[in-house]
């Protein structure tokens, strides 16, 4: 079973809306992820945190900011969304192995 | 820069036989890697990972097998099933880097009955 929820899944939105991506996790994990990635495409990494107050921008430039005021939430939001933001944003955890724990991601579509 | 890429796009592979992904990194300080399967509409889940100081790892019908030398890495499915069409992804993770994995293209697997 996952630890780590995204909400929504799906969500259409019309040009010009701020929109807010939730994403909770319950394994205590300082480190999270955001990654955009188009169908079939590689994961590009948009924001990351080490804990609680920290935040960071990622290798690929995002129009979007993040916050981490709780170790177990990390929203991304979008001030305006536009066409060019329509994709899935993936969120993730990393454990103690190193390794990643994905969320199953949104699908955003900005008409 | 610094990159990992696979080889090949889409994988068709029938029923029953093994399928091999190969990925090329381009980072020697690379110490860490991951296999992950995503399947449509979900995240990326976890297959097999493998650490520089290894050569081979097996999981449950996977092996992934390293070697730094050419800096290949590749994942082997042993006896193909139709639940293993996915699209595969490698990453590394450079703790130079701060603990970020990088991902390459992913490799469309696609099981023929």
């Amino acid at each position: 079973e996952a630890d780590i929820y995204q909400t929504p899944r799906y969500l259409v939105i019309g040009t010009g809306k701020k929109i807010t991506l939730e994403c909770s996790q319950t394994m205590g994990h300082d480190k999270m992820y955001w990654y955009q990635q188009d169908p079939g495409m590689e994961l590009h990494l948009i924001h990351y945190s080490y804990g609680v107050n920290s935040t960071e921008k990622g290798d690929l430039s995002s129009e979007s900011t993040v916050s981490r005021i709780r170790t177990e939430h990390f929203p991304l939001t979008l001030e305006s969304a536009r066409p060019s933001h329509t994709s899935q944003y993936l969120c993730a955890t990393m454990n103690r192995g190193d390794g990643y724990t994905f969320g199953s991601g949104t699908r955003l579509t900005v008409v | 820069g610094e990159s990992v890429g696979l080889h090949l796009p889409t994988l068709s592979v029938q029923e029953g036989d093994n399928s091999i992904i190969n990925c090329a990194y381009s980072n020697s300080a690379s110490d860490y890697f991951i296999w992950y399967k995503q399947e449509s509409g979900k995240g990326p889940q976890f297959i097999i990972d493998i650490r520089s100081n290894m050569d081979k790892r097996q999981g449950q019908r996977v092996t992934v097998l390293l070697n730094k030398t050419v800096k290949h890495l590749s994942l082997q499915i042993a006896a193909t099933q139709p639940g293993d069409s996915a699209v595969y992804f490698c990453a590394e993770n450079i703790r130079s880097a701060g603990n970020k994995l990088t991902f390459g293209g992913g490799t469309r697997v696609l099981v023929k009955p």
